[in-house]
Formats: structure tokens, sequence, C-alpha cells
């Protein structure tokens, strides 16, 4: 199985920051990498699929990017409403696999 | 608009059996993969199952490999999970999630699944 792994578990941040989340992958998975925003006792939201690619709907200020093991999901100017965990999930291969998140607090 | 409605969780004993429905609507569910997806109480994200569009293609997370059973009913546009010989470890928060690419890009409310005796 691939194992995702996104370090740090959590993170401080002040609105108007830039925020890079990190996630890597035990093996090299192209660019099948999706992020997942989810805020608290919600379903997930997707963002970001296949590493780079914004999913319809979501604020420009969302950018990912990388390939092979090593990805980064950037917010550019962090919002009130972006305080919430991130996870990233290969669809390189089944099983699929998710990191264990990191959340996003309030500085 | 994209919707997907889960029922079907409660309380189960250890050993027992629960089935979860999906409905769908808002999209052309015969031509979507589907997924379930849970999330034990305070934890992370772990997939379950896929089914593709057609039936066809089926995987499953070791986790529930032969214990839990994924299906699809197009004429009712509806997903469904056939969980048996629960676990307390199972317990969780049951999402399903349509499939994009591999990605899962539009997911329900989910549904919770508590196994206690």
């Amino acid at each position: 199985d691939i194992q995702m792994t996104q370090s740090p578990s959590s993170l401080s941040a002040s609105v108007g920051d830039r925020v890079t989340i990190p996630c890597r992958a035990s093996q090299n998975i192209s660019s099948y990498l999706n992020w997942y925003q989810q805020k608290s006792g919600k379903a997930p939201k997707a963002l970001i699929h296949a590493a780079s690619n914004l999913q319809s709907g979501v604020p420009s200020r969302f950018s990912g990017s990388g390939s092979g093991t090593d990805f980064t999901l950037t917010i550019s100017s962090l919002r009130p409403e972006d305080f919430a965990t991130y996870y990233c999930q290969q669809s390189y291969s089944y099983p699929r696999t998710f990191g264990q998140g990191t959340k996003v607090e309030i500085k | 608009e994209v919707q997907l409605v889960e029922s079907g969780g409660g309380l189960a004993q250890p050993g027992g059996s629960l089935r979860l429905s999906c409905a769908a609507s808002g999209f052309t569910f015969s031509t979507y993969s589907m997924n379930w997806v849970r999330q034990a109480p305070g934890k992370g994200l772990e997939w379950v199952s896929y089914i593709s569009s057609s039936s066809s293609t089926i995987h499953y997370a070791d986790s529930v490999k032969g214990r839990f059973a994924i299906s699809r009913d197009i004429a009712k546009n509806s997903l469904y999970l056939l969980m048996d010989s629960l676990r307390d470890e199972d317990t969780a928060v049951y999402y399903c999630a349509r499939g994009f690419r591999g990605a899962f890009d539009s997911w329900g409310q989910g549904t919770l699944v508590t196994v206690s005796s």
C-alpha cells in the first residue's frame, strides 16, 4: 500500500498569511494526488485533483503543486473560512490512501 | 446540483449487520464511479470501497474485505454498502463520494455507524 504522510499535523497561521501544507508519498505516484478540506462536523470538500487542477468553484487562492513523491497545497492569503483540516489522497493505486491531515489553526 | 444523501446508519452489535444506502441526484448516476469513505470519531479519512460505473470493477480496503459488499442500483440512482460481521473498529461516519478522475469530487453528509454491545 502507498503511505501518505502529512507533517506537521497542525500549524498556526494568521489571516492574510501564505500557508503551505506538504504531503509526501511513500513511492512515486506521478501526479495522482488530490486535496480535500474538512471543517469541523462537516463532510470533506474536494479542492484539487491531479496535483494542480482546481475543482470547480474553489477559490483561486488555493493551488497545488508537485509530482512524484512530494506535493504541496498552498493558500496564498489565508481567510477566516480557511481554518480547517486538509487531507491529501493518492489515486495512483488501490487501496486509495489519505494522509493523516494537517489542521490549520488561528494564531 | 449534485446531491448524495446517506441513510441506514445506527447502532449495531459486534458481529451484526447493517446496510447503508446513498441516494444520488443532480447528475447522471450511471456514468460515474462511486466510493464509500469512513471517518472514525476524532480520526482521519479512510477509503472503504469503490464500484465502477457499470459495477464491473469493485475494490475494498483490506480492513473490510470479506465482510462488506458494495453495490449500486442504476434504476434507483442508489449506492449501497452491506456490512456484515461488524467490529468495534467499524464505528465511524460513513460517507458516499462520487468518483472523478480518481478523486472524490462530491460527498454526502455522512451517516454514523456505532458498533457496540
